[in-house]
């Protein structure tokens, strides 16, 4: 079991709708949570960090964490063409480790 | 703003060759990570540095070496390559070596063993 968990996809939504994408983690003790956006060949683009419970806004994303569920979801609003990308949930172990630990991350796809 | 540089953006090398892929990291970044990602795979981490230190070894095989300068550019030396070796090699800075800090990638180097 990895211990990062993402559902593969795609994720196909319409131009304009809310799109969904989740996260489970295994560690406990992990102190804060990642979401890139990565498109094919590119590399990935930190587009939000989230370290506390609840929900965190930055323009049409939203980042909700639920420590207790070990959950992590990342929702996009009025959802774009160009959002079309693979998404990589990233955590941060707790202990003195700082490297990353992705998941493989969810493909969407936003159909015009 | 200023990003994260990698050089080359491209290596084709044979196998048995040396290559040698530097990152320079975001002014002010004290912290260098290496990650490698595989085709259809999701990043690996190889190895990171904190003030010119190791500052933590992931995956990386005893083929591969890297350091940190005093100018906090590192640079990861590959050896023996093999067939396998060919993959996207990312680096990433932060502003220091802790776990609040964000990681912000470069744009890679593609490297291609034959």
């Amino acid at each position: 079991q990895k211990e990062v968990e993402q559902n593969s996809g795609p994720l196909s939504v319409p131009e304009g709708a809310i799109a969904s994408l989740n996260c489970t983690y295994s560690d406990r003790g992990s102190q804060s949570f990642f979401w890139y956006r990565q498109y094919s060949g590119k590399s990935p683009e930190l587009i939000m960090f989230i370290y506390s419970n609840g929900d965190k806004e930055d323009g049409r994303f939203t980042a909700q964490l639920n420590k207790a569920s070990q959950y992590v979801s990342l929702l996009i609003r009025d959802s774009q063409p160009s959002d079309s990308a693979t998404y990589l949930c990233a955590v941060k172990s707790g202990d003195s480790s700082y490297k990353l630990i992705f998941g493989s991350g969810t493909r969407l796809l936003v159909r015009p | 703003a200023a990003g994260v540089i990698q050089s080359p953006r491209h290596l084709i090398k044979e196998k048995r060759e040396t290559a040698t892929l530097k990152c320079y990291p975001i002014p002010r970044h004290d912290t260098v990570y290496w990650y490698q990602q595989g085709p259809g795979q999701d990043p690996q981490f190889l190895i990171s540095f904190y003030e010119k230190m190791q500052s933590d070894k992931g995956s990386i095989p005893d083929r591969f070496s890297a350091q940190q300068f005093s100018d906090y550019h590192s640079e990861l030396n590959m050896s023996s390559l093999e067939l396998g070796d060919s993959a996207l090699y990312f680096c990433a800075s932060s502003h220091t070596n802790r776990a609040l800090d964000e990681q912000y990638f470069g744009p890679g180097t593609r490297l291609t063993v034959t």
